[in-house]
């Protein structure tokens, strides 16, 4: 069966440090991978998605960016963060029609 | 831009009772559309999905879709606390998934 795994699970940042998160499938080949945000009392935000190693799509403008390096890890960064990026970062994993979501990083920037 | 809308709520129903969960979209042209539920500070998981007009049933859930209409709805019957949570309506595009804001769901014991 398939696995999505994300860390950490929590993280506190100050503003103008630099993010990392990390996002891994098992189980399954060239799956589609996604980042979300969502924000405290607000929708899914789609920021970037990706249907093959090195190919990422972004939704929104912003300063964060994505990677593909593997055929099943997805990261999401960004060099200098700001306050309005704190919220729960969710990757997601697809095949077709469906999508599954990883645990998720709660994310705090002070 | 495609728009899912949902009613924030919150929904409360008395246990046992039926839980009805409503949702639109815009785009006519939408294929596919999904339920899924988030508990608090948890990620989404997928309770349903429907492609086809009418009503799907799984358990104590039920799908009903109505393209000509454009809305999705979401029964749930003999409605338990544990179902308390908030439930996401989304319309997949092309691989790519529209989310709804969610309605927060109470069952009172």
């Amino acid at each position: 069966s398939q696995t999505i795994h994300q860390w950490p699970a929590t993280l506190v940042q100050p503003v103008g440090s630099p993010l990392s998160l990390e996002c891994t499938v098992e189980g399954t080949s060239n799956p589609n991978l996604y980042w979300y945000r969502q924000a405290a009392g607000r929708g899914l935000q789609l920021l970037f998605y990706s249907v093959g190693i090195g190919q990422i799509s972004s939704e929104v403008p912003q300063n964060l960016s994505a990677s593909r390096p593997q055929d099943r890890q997805f990261i999401l960064s960004s060099k200098k963060l700001l306050l309005s990026d704190s919220g729960f970062y969710l990757c997601a994993w697809g095949r077709g029609d469906t999508q599954y979501f990883g645990p998720g990083t709660r994310l705090t920037v002070l | 831009q495609k728009e899912v809308e949902q009613n924030s709520g919150p929904l409360s129903v008395p246990e046992g009772a039926i839980a009805s969960l409503n949702c639109t979209y815009s785009d006519r042209g939408s294929q596919s559309f999904f339920w899924y539920r988030q508990y608090s500070g948890k990620s989404p998981e997928l309770i349903m999905f429907i492609y086809s007009n009418g009503d799907k049933e799984d358990g104590r859930f039920t799908a009903q879709l109505n393209k000509a209409s454009q809305y999705v709805s979401l029964l749930i019957r003999d409605s338990q606390p544990s179902d308390s949570a908030t439930y996401l309506c989304a319309v997949n595009e092309r691989n790519q998934f529209y989310f709804g804001t969610g309605t927060s769901l109470t069952v009172i014991p």
